[in-house]
C-alpha cells in the first residue's frame, strides 16, 4: 500500500466544464506529479510541483493547472473540458525532486470521461 | 518528446514459463531507469529503479538489467505464476524530473 490516495474514482463531465481532481500524497513528501494515461497509451506526464511551486510541465496547454498543499495534498484542474481529455488522471508523490532516481509512489487514479 | 518504447505490447504465457520483455530509451543524458508493475484497478507499482550500466536487480522472480550505452532494459520473470499477470511499464526520467513512460507491456499468465 503506497498510501497515495485520490478522488474521486470516477467523474463524467460535459464539454466545457471544469473539473478539479484531488491526490493525498505520501506523508513527508514534498513533491507530486500529475499524469495523463488515455487508451492505449503510457502515463503522460503533466506537471510537478516541488514545495508548493510548479517544477516542471509537460506538453499540455494552460488549462490544465495545479495546486500543492502544505498539508501534502494537491489538485489537478482542468478548465474547458474538451473530448480527449477524457482518461485516467494519475498522481504520483516522491520524496525530493529533480534526480531522477527518486521512486514516485502512484495513487490509483481517477477516471474522467468527459461527453 | 523523448521516445520511450516497450516491446512486445502484449504477452500471454503458460504458468511455470519465463518470460522477459523490453524497454528502448535514448542512450544521452541518462539519469535513470524506472521499472513499474500495474495491476487491474490498482494503483502502478514500483518495482525498480537502475542508475547504472551493467546494473542488475531482482526482486523474488523478477529481475531487470540495464545498458545504458545501446539504450535498453530487459525485465525478466523466471516461472511466471498468474499472480505476475500485470502491465509492466518502464520510465526515463529527463531532466531529473520529467518522466517519460513506454505504453507498457501486457503480461497474462494463463493457469
Amino acid at each position: 500500500e503506497t498510501g497515495v490516495t485520490q478522488s474521486p474514482t470516477h467523474l463524467i463531465k460535459t464539454r466545457g466544464q471544469q473539473v478539479t481532481l484531488r491526490c493525498s500524497s505520501q506523508s513527508g513528501h514534498n513533491t507530486v506529479s500529475w499524469y495523463q494515461q488515455a487508451l492505449g497509451q503510457g502515463p503522460q506526464f503533466i506537471f510537478q510541483y516541488y514545495r508548493e511551486e510548479e517544477n516542471g510541465r509537460g506538453n499540455f496547454p494552460p488549462r490544465f493547472s495545479g495546486l500543492q498543499f502544505p498539508n501534502y495534498s494537491s489538485e489537478l484542474n482542468v478548465n474547458a473540458l474538451e473530448l480527449d481529455d477524457s482518461a485516467l488522471y494519475l498522481c504520483a508523490s516522491s520524496y525530493t525532486s529533480g534526480s531522477g532516481t527518486d521512486t514516485q509512489y502512484f495513487g490509483p487514479g481517477t477516471r474522467l470521461t468527459v461527453l | 518528446i523523448l521516445n520511450v518504447e516497450q516491446s512486445p505490447q502484449s504477452l500471454h504465457v503458460q504458468e511455470g514459463d519465463s518470460t522477459n520483455f523490453t524497454c528502448s530509451f535514448p542512450s544521452s543524458n541518462f539519469y535513470a531507469l524506472h521499472w513499474y508493475r500495474w495491476e487491474t484497478a490498482k494503483s502502478p507499482e514500483a518495482l525498480f529503479v537502475m542508475t547504472l550500466n551493467g546494473d542488475e536487480k531482482k526482486k523474488g522472480r523478477i529481475s531487470a538489467t540495464l545498458n545504458t550505452k545501446e539504450g535498453y532494459s530487459y525485465l525478466y520473470i523466471k516461472g511466471s505464476q498468474p499472480e505476475d499477470s500485470a502491465t509492466y511499464l518502464c520510465a526515463f526520467p529527463n531532466t531529473g524530473n520529467q518522466f517519460y513512460f513506454g505504453t507498457g507491456t501486457s503480461l497474462t499468465v494463463i493457469p
